[in-house]
């Protein structure tokens, strides 16, 4: 069974950082591409970044792009999202998702997801 | 890069069934979509990958009262026999080798 279990959301100020990682287990990890998206209070789905399986490829929103790095560990089957120079607008759920097997080729199994919130 | 429309609200009555539909950007009404649920206070789910063919695939466990169709730039879930817990949002999704993943907003469907 696929499970996508995120961790290291919490409250920070805004200007800080924070670090996500997504435990996985259930499948090759080191197979297939990940994506992080995020939702914020009641608004819709929202993209924010991938990696491919290996590492070798990245891709952020226009949004995050300069501040935060997407990145995986195929030896710990992690997935890792590191947030800095975070704004008000960065308030959300945070969910690790899997893709179908490359990074364009659809979204197939989401995790919990870990909220963050940036507030002074 | 594709856009996708979704109406931001459907509403049916139990039992009966709904077609809730997803249109895809000029000059990308080829792409293949995938269908998302998302229950409230809960995580979305992966229902189905769609395809321009109306041919599609559905994820581990989710009930054939949902299924899919097309029709040129239009992508259709369809819930039949609507029960309760069918109540939540709904999203569309596509890619392109730009974009790896584009969400359309969603529809919230309230079963009456």
């Amino acid at each position: 069974e696929v499970q996508l279990v995120e961790s290291g959301g919490g409250l920070v100020q805004p200007g800080g950082s924070l670090r996500l990682s997504c435990s996985a287990s259930g499948f090759t990890f080191s197979s297939y591409a990940m994506h992080w998206v995020r939702q914020a209070p009641g608004k819709g789905l929202e993209y924010v970044s991938a990696i491919s399986s290996n590492g070798g490829s990245t891709y952020y929103a226009d949004s995050v792009k300069g501040r935060f790095t997407i990145s995986r560990d195929n030896s710990k089957n992690t997935l890792y999202l590191q947030m800095s120079s975070l704004r008000a607008e960065d308030t959300a759920v945070y969910y690790c998702v899997k893709a179908e097997r490359w990074l364009q080729s659809g979204c197939d199994y989401w995790g919990q997801g870990t909220l963050v919130t940036v507030s002074s | 890069q594709p856009v996708l429309t979704q109406s931001s609200s459907a509403s049916a009555s139990l039992g009966s069934s709904v077609k809730l539909t997803c249109t895809l950007s000029s000059g990308h009404s080829s792409y293949i979509i995938a269908w998302h649920q998302q229950q409230p206070g809960k995580a979305p789910r992966y229902l189905m990958k769609l395809e321009g063919s109306g041919s599609y695939n559905k994820g581990s466990g989710v009930p054939d009262r949902f299924s899919g169709s097309s029709s040129g730039a239009d992508r259709y879930l369809t819930i039949s026999n609507l029960q309760s817990e069918d109540e939540a949002d709904y999203y569309c999704e596509t890619w392109d080798s730009n974009t790896p993943v584009v969400f359309g907003g969603g529809t919230k469907l309230t079963v009456l």
